[in-house]
Formats: C-alpha cells, sequence, structure tokens
C-alpha cells in the first residue's frame, strides 16, 4: 500500500531565506505527483504538477523535483516571504486512480 | 470563476439523522472523489468517481455513501452519521483523471455529537 511521507513536519526560517520541503513514496507505481498548498481553515490549492516522466516543474520562486526510481520529491522556495506561511502537502496518484497525500509540512516564514 | 462548490461549511447534527454535503464543479471535470481530514491521519480518500455513474471506494469508504448521476455533481450522504464521522471534509475534481491538476473545495466542518 502507498504511504508518503514528508520531512520536516515543521519548519520556521526567517524572511528571504531559501528552503527544502521534502517528500517520499514507497511505491514508484504513479502517475504524478502534486504539491498543494493548505492555508488554515482553507481548501487545498495546486502549486505544481509533475507527470511521472518529468523530472521537474517550475512555477515562479516554486521549483518541484522528482525522482520516481528513488520514491523521492522536493519543493524548493526561493526568497521566502511571510505570505509563503502555510502548510504544504504532496500527492502522489497511483495507478487506481487513488491520491496518497503526505501529512504535510508547516511552514512559518518570520518578517 | 473556475471552483468547487461545498455546502454546507459548517454543521453540527446529533447521531443517527442523516445529512447530505453537496458538491458541485463548474468545470465540466470528469474526475470527482471525496476526502475528510483529521489531526495526526491527514487527507485520506472516501469515494471517487471517474464518470457519470461511476463511482468506487477510496481507503475509508465505511459509513459513507456518494452518487454520480449529473457530471457536475458528487453529493456525499452520511445515512447514519456517528461521532467517528466528525471531521473537516472535502471534494475535489479534476479533468481528466491521471494528468490533471486536482481542484479543492473550501471544506465542510461536520461535528456529529
Amino acid at each position: 500500500k502507498q504511504e508518503v511521507t514528508q520531512i520536516p513536519a515543521a519548519l520556521s526560517v526567517p524572511e528571504g531565506e531559501n528552503l527544502v520541503l521534502n517528500c517520499s513514496f514507497t511505491d514508484s507505481a504513479i502517475y504524478n505527483l502534486q504539491w498543494f498548498r493548505q492555508d488554515p481553515g482553507k481548501g487545498l490549492t495546486s502549486l505544481l504538477l509533475i507527470q511521472s516522466s518529468q523530472r521537474e516543474q517550475t512555477s515562479g520562486r516554486l521549483n518541484a523535483s522528482l525522482d520516481k526510481s528513488s520514491g523521492r520529491s522536493t519543493l524548493y522556495i526561493a526568497a521566502s516571504q511571510p505570505g509563503d506561511s502555510a502548510t504544504y502537502l504532496c500527492a502522489v496518484e497511483d495507478y487506481g486512480q487513488n491520491f496518497v497525500f503526505g501529512p504535510g509540512t508547516r511552514l512559518s516564514v518570520l518578517p | 470563476e473556475a471552483q468547487v462548490t461545498q455546502n454546507p461549511r459548517y454543521l453540527i447534527t446529533v447521531t443517527g439523522k442523516k445529512l447530505t454535503v453537496t458538491c458541485s464543479q463548474n468545470m465540466n471535470h470528469e474526475y470527482m472523489s471525496w476526502y475528510r481530514q483529521d489531526p495526526g491521519l491527514g487527507l485520506r480518500q472516501i469515494y471517487y468517481s471517474m464518470n457519470v455513474e461511476v463511482t468506487d471506494k477510496g481507503d475509508v469508504p465505511e459509513g459513507y455513501k456518494v452518487s454520480r448521476k449529473e457530471k457536475r455533481n458528487f453529493p456525499l450522504i452520511l445515512e447514519s452519521p456517528s461521532p467517528n464521522q466528525t471531521s473537516l471534509y472535502f471534494c475535489a475534481s479534476s479533468f481528466p483523471p491521471y494528468t490533471g491538476e486536482l481542484f479543492f473545495g473550501e471544506g465542510s466542518r461536520l461535528t456529529v455529537l
């Protein structure tokens, strides 16, 4: 059964720092991997979607990489801002049309 | 505006009183799904639907029912709610499945007393 983990569970950094969030999954038989942002009491917003055949995706200050064979993805946030404070979740879609989510990384960017 | 709309956003009910949480999307998406989010357990899939009249169980389907009579709507039905179904529920949709970005609703916070 697919399991997704994320490290660290929480992270607090000063504004302007570059940071890396990690996501690991146990079964490499996936269609894609997505990174989401969740603000308190809100729904999830998709940030980046990486197809299984791709190695990385970029959107603005965000860059996500995927190493399917090793079961790992990283989300890189450049020049962090207080508005980036949120919980970041990764999710993989397996061959059964099932999305499996990680527990999330709670990020605080301090002004 | 492209969106997934859930109602109600907040609900307090009592054990055994049937309730329905509605979900509607305006993006003509084929794939729709329901999740519950609990502290320490993360997001878990309840049911999903690949298209009209096609539904399948996710990881935690017990105590829930769904139907997909129209492409845009995917209601979640709790026939006899119990306190362990107190949770934050999310509906999501995408088009097409396998390759699509997943769009989420704002969530429905349900408390069962």
